[in-house]
C-alpha cells in the first residue's frame, strides 16, 4: 500500500519563475493538504482540498493556488516565485470522515529558488 | 487566540538517558493534540496522539498525557536510543481540521 508520494523530489527555479508539485495522497485518503516548511522551522498549513474544492486556506498570498483532481491527487502552484519561498513543501492525506484522521506525510519537495 | 509553543533545541543527550520535551498551548477550546517525527530526509510522522483531558498516547516508548489544567502535552520517554534521534513536533488541532506546528525540537542521542 503506497504512501503519499511527491513529485519532484528537488527542484531549482529562478525568482519570478512558476513552479507546480505533484501529490498522491495515500490509498483511501480523500483530503489533501499542503505545508511549507522554511529550514529550521515548524510546517505552516498552505491550503486544504477536498472533492477537489479548496475547504480552508492558511496566511497566503494568492500566488499560492491548488487543485485537486477527480482522483484525489493534487498540485500546488506557486507563481511569480520569490527568493523566499524556498523551502521543503510538504504534502499530507487524511479521511475526512474519521474525526482526527492522522495526516499522513509525503517526503517533501525540496524547491529552492535563486 | 491559539497557538502553541515547544521547548526549543538542540537537545543532546546519551544514550538510555531520559528524555523530555515540553510543550504547551494556548486554546479557547479544547484542542486534539499530536506528535510528530521527522527522520533525516524524510517527511513528517505521527507518533502519538490524545484528543481528550487526562488521555495519555504512547507509541514506541513514548509517552505523552493530555494536561488540560496546565495547558500541556509533554513528551517523555524513559530511555531513548540512537535511533530516536530526529525533529520533534508538538501539533494541536484547535478544531479547524487543520494541524498548527511548534517550531521543532531537534534532539541527538550519543552512543
Amino acid at each position: 500500500d503506497a504512501g503519499v508520494t511527491q513529485s519532484p523530489t528537488h527542484l531549482i527555479k529562478t525568482r519570478g519563475q512558476q513552479v507546480t508539485l505533484r501529490c498522491s495522497p495515500k490509498s483511501g485518503h480523500d483530503t489533501v493538504s499542503w505545508y511549507q516548511q522554511a529550514l529550521g522551522q515548524g510546517p505552516q498549513f498552505i491550503f486544504q482540498y477536498y472533492e477537489e474544492e479548496e475547504r480552508q486556506r492558511g496566511n497566503f498570498p494568492d500566488r499560492f493556488s491548488g487543485h485537486q483532481f477527480p482522483n484525489y491527487s493534487s498540485e500546488l502552484n506557486v507563481n511569480a516565485l520569490l527568493l523566499g519561498d524556498s523551502a521543503l513543501y510538504l504534502c499530507a492525506s487524511s479521511f475526512l470522515a474519521i474525526y482526527n484522521s492522522p495526516l499522513h506525510f509525503g517526503n517533501g519537495t525540496r524547491l529552492t529558488v535563486t | 487566540g491559539n497557538s502553541v509553543t515547544q521547548m526549543e533545541g538542540p537537545v543532546t543527550l546519551s544514550e538510555e538517558a531520559f528524555l523530555t520535551i515540553n510543550c504547551t498551548y494556548t486554546a479557547t477550546g479544547y484542542p486534539s493534540l499530536f506528535w510528530y517525527v521527522q527522520y533525516p530526509g524524510e517527511g513528517l510522522q505521527l507518533l502519538l496522539k490524545a484528543t481528550k483531558a487526562d488521555d495519555k498516547g504512547s507509541n514506541k516508548g513514548f509517552e505523552a498525557t493530555y494536561r488540560k489544567e496546565t495547558t500541556s502535552f509533554h513528551l517523555e520517554k524513559g530511555s531513548v536510543q540512537v535511533s530516536d534521534s530526529a525533529v520533534y513536533f508538538c501539533a494541536p488541532n484547535f478544531g479547524n481540521e487543520k494541524l498548527t506546528f511548534g517550531t521543532g525540537t531537534r534532539l541527538t542521542i550519543i552512543p
